[in-house]
């Protein structure tokens, strides 16, 4: 059974709009979270992390939203541009800090 | 970019062979991953190592072993690949364990 999972494969958005990725998890021993972007061919590249006893971390135009009680984050990209095009992971850690990623969902940027 | 490589970057064997993947890194970071990566699966771990000589299983390891000799490479060893073994392969580092991790530009692997 996945531990985290997200439920969208793909999202298309208009260039210079929002794009909102979502992600969730089962697991409320995990206290750490991450998104990770990745291109055609390439390795993943971090993104942005947030821990637990935050509820919000931004860094530019990306920002990750914690909503523990729920087990939800999200990715918010404001505003996106065509290179945003890639697959993005969302992944969560306990206290061992080994990662367990999402299946990834495509993000398309249409300019 | 962190310095990490991958070798080879890709790779087509035969059911049965033994295959052995390099990851090495310049960066001189403890810890060292190996994940795989398939479609509905996003990328699970299989083997990581947290120093010279110090490794330890992750989600994935069965069918697969690991050795640090040195800090700067993490070599993941397939005895007998299976079909089932076919799959992306990416290296990762991180300075320390709560550190966010850097990956390598992967390995495709193929068996036949």
């Amino acid at each position: 059974d996945q531990q985290v999972k997200q439920n969208s494969p793909s999202l298309s958005v208009q260039e210079g709009r929002i794009s909102i990725l979502n992600c969730d998890y089962t697991n409320s021993m995990f206290d750490y979270f991450l998104w990770y972007k990745k291109y055609p061919a390439e390795g993943p590249t971090f993104l942005i992390s947030i821990s637990s006893i935050k509820d919000k971390n931004e860094d530019g135009r990306f920002t990750v939203f914690l909503n523990k009680s729920a087990k939800h984050l999200s990715l918010h990209i404001v505003p996106s541009q065509p290179g945003d095009s890639a697959v993005y992971f969302c992944a969560a850690a306990d206290s061992s800090y080994k990662l367990i990623f999402g299946s990834g969902t495509r993000l398309l940027v249409r300019p | 970019d962190a310095g990490i490589t991958q070798s080879p970057r890709h790779k087509v064997t035969e059911t049965g062979t033994p295959v052995t993947l390099r990851c090495h890194q310049t960066e001189n970071h403890r810890y060292m991953y190996w994940y795989r990566q398939d479609p509905g699966h996003g990328l699970r771990l299989i083997h990581y190592s947290y120093g010279v000589k110090d490794t330890d299983k992750g989600e994935v390891s069965d069918g697969y072993s690991v050795s640090r000799s040195k800090t700067e490479d993490f070599l993941l060893t397939l005895e007998s690949a299976t079909s089932s073994q076919t799959s992306v392969y990416f290296c990762a580092i991180s300075e320390t364990r709560d550190n966010e991790q850097f990956f390598g530009p992967g390995t495709r692997l193929t068996v036949l």
